[in-house]
């Protein structure tokens, strides 16, 4: 089964770091593009991140730029996001998902900032 | 303010069909493939359509696309309860080198 599930959402407080993975499994991992995607409390999704097979083109949101970092480990079929420089408008809950078209994606998990 | 405008809610009866309109611009619509994305209430999304019109395995064909310009559709036939969900249009856009969504339209199902 193609399988991708997120883990890392907690409760942080502004300014914290946080760093979410995204184990997957049932398909080869290595020949994919990946996005994280989130959806903020009473608002639509937003795209985040994205990240070519081997790492070489990535792409970020405005609004994530120079705070966040999206990498991958292929030897782990894991995704990641490192969070920086939090703020309240990143409480959302964050989506992996597979390919440019976002053809698998994630239960999700639960990113809070607050104080 | 999202790149693409999608309104923010339909409805009608069971059984009957409705259509969600995505409106953008030649640097996403109008020159790239646009999906469509479901998402019912708690939980995650779910792809209904790719490259335009293109159903992924297991999603029943009430669900159809299509695109002209710099606009896409998404149909549904045979409107259902269970279709009671927000849908998504995106698609990428070469001039932000960024993928974009509409904001999402409710459907309601009355």
């Amino acid at each position: 089964e193609v399988r991708l599930v997120e883990s890392g959402g907690a409760l942080v407080q502004p300014g914290g770091s946080l760093r979410l993975s995204c184990a997957a499994s049932g398909f080869t991992f290595s020949s994919y593009h990946m996005n994280w995607v989130r959806r903020a409390p009473g608002k639509g999704l937003e795209w985040v991140s994205f990240v070519d097979t081997s790492s070489t083109t990535i792409y970020y949101a405005d609004s994530v730029k120079g705070r966040f970092t999206i990498s991958r480990d292929n030897a782990k079929n894991s995704l990641y996001l490192q969070m920086n420089s939090l703020r309240d408008e990143d409480t959302a809950v964050y989506y992996c998902a597979r390919r440019d078209d976002f053809d698998i994606w994630g239960q999700g998990t639960l990113v809070t900032i607050s104080s | 303010q999202s790149v693409l405008t999608q309104p923010p809610s339909v409805s009608a009866a069971p059984g009957q069909k409705v259509t969600i309109s995505c409106s953008g611009s030649s640097s996403n619509i109008g020159n790239n493939y646009v999906s469509w994305y479901q998402q019912l209430p708690r939980t995650a999304p779910k792809l209904l359509i790719y490259d335009n019109n293109k159903r992924p395995s297991g999603i029943p064909d009430r669900f159809s696309g299509s695109q002209s310009g710099t606009s896409a559709t998404l149909g549904i036939t045979g409107l259902q309860t269970g279709d009671e969900a927000d849908y998504y249009c995106g698609t990428w856009d070469s001039s932000l080198s960024a993928r974009v969504f509409g904001g999402g339209t409710k459907v309601t199902v009355l």
